[in-house]
């Protein structure tokens, strides 16, 4: 089965640096959601976008943008890159299931996530 | 605002081991809770999804039980390997089309 593709795997940048990464979601899947997760922390959670319209932001830095394409895709563009941004950025996205005991249900699928590291 | 919190941080336990990792969250109105396991530097892979209508699920040696009205979910893993050795994260949904609150995980080592 198809699972959610990010790129680049790995991405080396140099402080003050722009980078993009990118995630292609599950096929038919219309919501994306990225996280960040920096060494030794959890998963925290950025932005996620719906049919191409942002639908809620978490804890995303200024410097920080993205944006999810006609073909459902999705770009993470930083800029001004600190060593703090150093990191590993997963991308998710998400189904809607049919019902299950009567109700209807999602899951959110996860990428391999890219991992920045910012020098 | 949703917190949730994993108790132990980490655990070091012998093989063939019966062992619990406990996860709680603030806030018991959740959407759907999971279980991940992440290997160190890896993704995520998803263990066990349990809905907000349901009592547990169970996968192999892996059980998850979810109790929103105290908010507490416990993930049980049968006759533990060296290789279940990992950090686990249990993460909750607070509403359909939601995004994920993640615990802080446990740190499981099981020692040959």
């Amino acid at each position: 089965a198809a699972g959610v593709i990010q790129s680049p795997r790995h991405l080396i940048k140099e402080k003050r640096e722009t980078a993009t990464l990118k995630c292609y979601p599950i096929p038919r899947h219309d919501t994306v959601y990225w996280y960040q997760q920096g060494p030794g922390q959890d998963p925290q959670f950025l932005i996620s976008f719906y049919e191409k319209m942002q639908s809620d932001k978490g804890s995303i830095p200024d410097r920080f943008s993205a944006q999810q394409f006609s073909d459902y895709h999705s770009e993470l563009n930083m800029s001004s890159l600190e060593l703090g941004d150093s990191a590993l950025y997963f991308c998710a996205s998400s189904l809607e299931e049919g019902s299950v005991a009567g109700g209807t249900y999602y899951e959110q699928y996860f990428g391999p996530g890219t991992r920045l590291t910012v020098t | 605002k949703q917190e949730v919190t994993q108790i132990p941080a980490a655990l070091s336990v012998p093989e063939g081991e019966n062992l619990v990792l406990n996860c709680s969250f603030t806030d018991s109105a959740i959407y759907n809770l999971q279980w991940f396991r992440q290997d160190p530097g890896k993704g995520l892979t998803s263990l066990l999804l349990i809905q907000s209508s349901q009592r547990e699920q169970t996968s192999g040696r892996l059980n998850a039980s979810l109790d929103k009205s105290s908010g507490r979910s416990t993930l049980y893993i049968a006759a533990s390997q060296p290789g279940d050795s990992a950090t686990y994260l249990c993460a909750v949904v607070i509403g359909y089309g939601q995004n994920f609150v993640f615990g802080p995980g446990t740190r499981l080592s099981v020692l040959p």
